[in-house]
């Protein structure tokens, strides 16, 4: 059965500091990576994802995420946080037939 | 932003009442879903439906049920509600499995 894992419930930086939000997930097959943010009282809104090919993908807001088979990781990053970035954060895995399974989240605070 | 909205965004209700709630979108996608949210939880996939009349249950579908005649609406019903129900309900489409775009959420308090 697929999973994730994202080990951090909490997470704290500082304005301006790099951010690294790790995700470990398990999936049989190929699996189909995916970063949502979701602001307080919001709906998700998709940062980006992985299908294929290029293992670090590109996506809004000036996040990435690299794609490691071997570890069965698809860690989340940042150079500079910005105030506007506190939020949780979520990864998901799916694929071609199953619908997305989803991590329990992890909160960032970003701190002046 | 994906068309996608949910009705009511708030509801209060009382232990045994059913509860019924709408998502309804615009962009003629195949594939609904509906989760909870809860602290501590996540997301977590109740139904989700990949046509018209075509559904199947996710990993937390004990007491709810769905309905989709027709493809811009997916209702999702509480028979008889129960306070460990009380939860965030949100909506997703997809016009692939693995490609969700959410609404805006019900808050859906049951005393």
């Amino acid at each position: 059965a697929q999973s994730v894992t994202q080990p951090d419930i909490h997470i704290t930086v500082s304005e301006g500091a790099s951010l690294e939000l790790r995700c470990n997930y398990s999936y049989g097959a190929t699996p189909y990576l995916f970063w949502y943010v979701q602001s307080p009282g919001q709906g998700l809104q998709l940062l980006l994802k992985y299908f294929s090919g290029d293992t670090l993908v590109q996506g809004i807001k000036g996040f990435e995420a690299e794609f490691k088979r071997s570890q069965s990781s698809f860690n989340l990053r940042k150079p500079s946080v910005h105030w506007s970035d506190a939020a949780e954060y979520f990864c998901a895995v799916g694929g071609r037939n199953t619908p997305l399974v989803f991590g329990k989240g992890t909160r960032l605070s970003v701190i002046a | 932003d994906a068309g996608i909205t949910q009705s009511p965004r708030h509801k209060v209700t009382e232990t045994g009442t059913p509860v019924t709630l709408r998502c309804h979108q615009t962009e003629n996608h195949r594939y609904m879903y509906w989760y909870r949210q809860d602290p501590g939880h996540g997301l977590r996939l109740i139904h989700y439906s990949y046509g018209v009349k075509d559904t199947d249950k996710g990993e937390v579908s004990d007491g709810y049920s769905v309905s989709r005649s027709k493809t811009e609406d997916f209702l999702l019903t509480l028979e008889s509600a129960t306070s460990s129900q009380t939860s965030v309900y949100f909506c997703a489409i997809s016009d692939r499995y693995y490609e969700q775009f959410f609404g805006p959420g019900t808050r859906l308090t049951v005393l």
